[in-house]
């Protein structure tokens, strides 16, 4: 089956720290892999995406790459702000189902 | 970028009632929807797969009897939790799933208080 493993948080940075939250995935075919983020009492938003291998998603400073070889997609960002305080998730989507699983979640803090 | 709603915001019911929430695509059109549901601190755990015209998939151990889905349109799915108890009081998302390429589209959820 499909599967989404992210790095267990809480993680609590200080505001300007690189940011690192692993994702690593197992899947059946070739999925889309995404990031997406929650904010506390919303749904979520699509951070950024990759759809094939070596393919970099980027969005607000963020940035993450679909490495097949280590079935990973590591989410970065080089200097953290308060205000990317928040629930990130890790998703994989095979295109032919739709379906999506998700990882566990990592909450992120970001202190000034 | 494509919008998804979702109606009510929130809810507050009596054990017992049952309750409608709408999920709308509001700028495309949705052969699929997605119903899931967050506890406090948790991932997403998909409920059911709604197809536009035809039944709902539900996962496995959710019960089709109380959480009954409807998808009347391409822009339209609705999920009634039937008979609601306290234990049904959860944060429920919906998505949508674009006819074009791969990407989900969230709602920004309802939060239901089953007292």
């Amino acid at each position: 089956g499909n599967s989404v493993t992210q790095m267990e948080g809480p993680v609590t940075l200080s505001e300007e720290a690189f940011l690192t939250i692993n994702c690593t995935y197992t899947a059946t075919g070739y999925p889309s892999l995404f990031w997406y983020v929650q904010y506390p009492g919303e749904g979520l938003q699509l951070l950024l995406k990759a759809t094939k291998a070596d393919d970099k998603g980027s969005n607000k400073g963020f940035e993450a790459t679909y490495r097949k070889e280590t079935t990973s997609f590591h989410l970065e960002k080089g200097s953290v702000q308060v205000s990317d305080s928040a629930v990130y998730f890790c998703a994989l989507t095979l295109t032919n189902a739709g379906k999506s699983t998700f990882g566990d979640g990592t909450t992120l803090t970001v202190k000034p | 970028g494509a919008v998804v709603s979702q109606h009510p915001s929130w809810v507050i019911c009596k054990s017992g009632t049952s309750v409608k929430i709408e999920c709308r695509s509001l700028d495309f059109q949705a052969t699929t929807m997605f119903w899931y549901r967050q506890f406090p601190k948790q991932s997403l755990m998909l409920m059911a797969t709604s197809n536009e015209g035809s039944k709902a998939t539900y996962e496995q151990g959710v019960e089709k009897d109380k959480f009954l889905i409807n998808h009347a349109s391409l822009t339209l799915s609705t999920l009634t939790v039937t008979s609601a108890h306290p234990e049904d009081s959860s944060f429920y998302i919906c998505s949508a799933h674009s006819l074009t390429g791969d990407e989900q589209f969230f709602g920004p959820g309802t939060r239901l208080t089953v007292l």
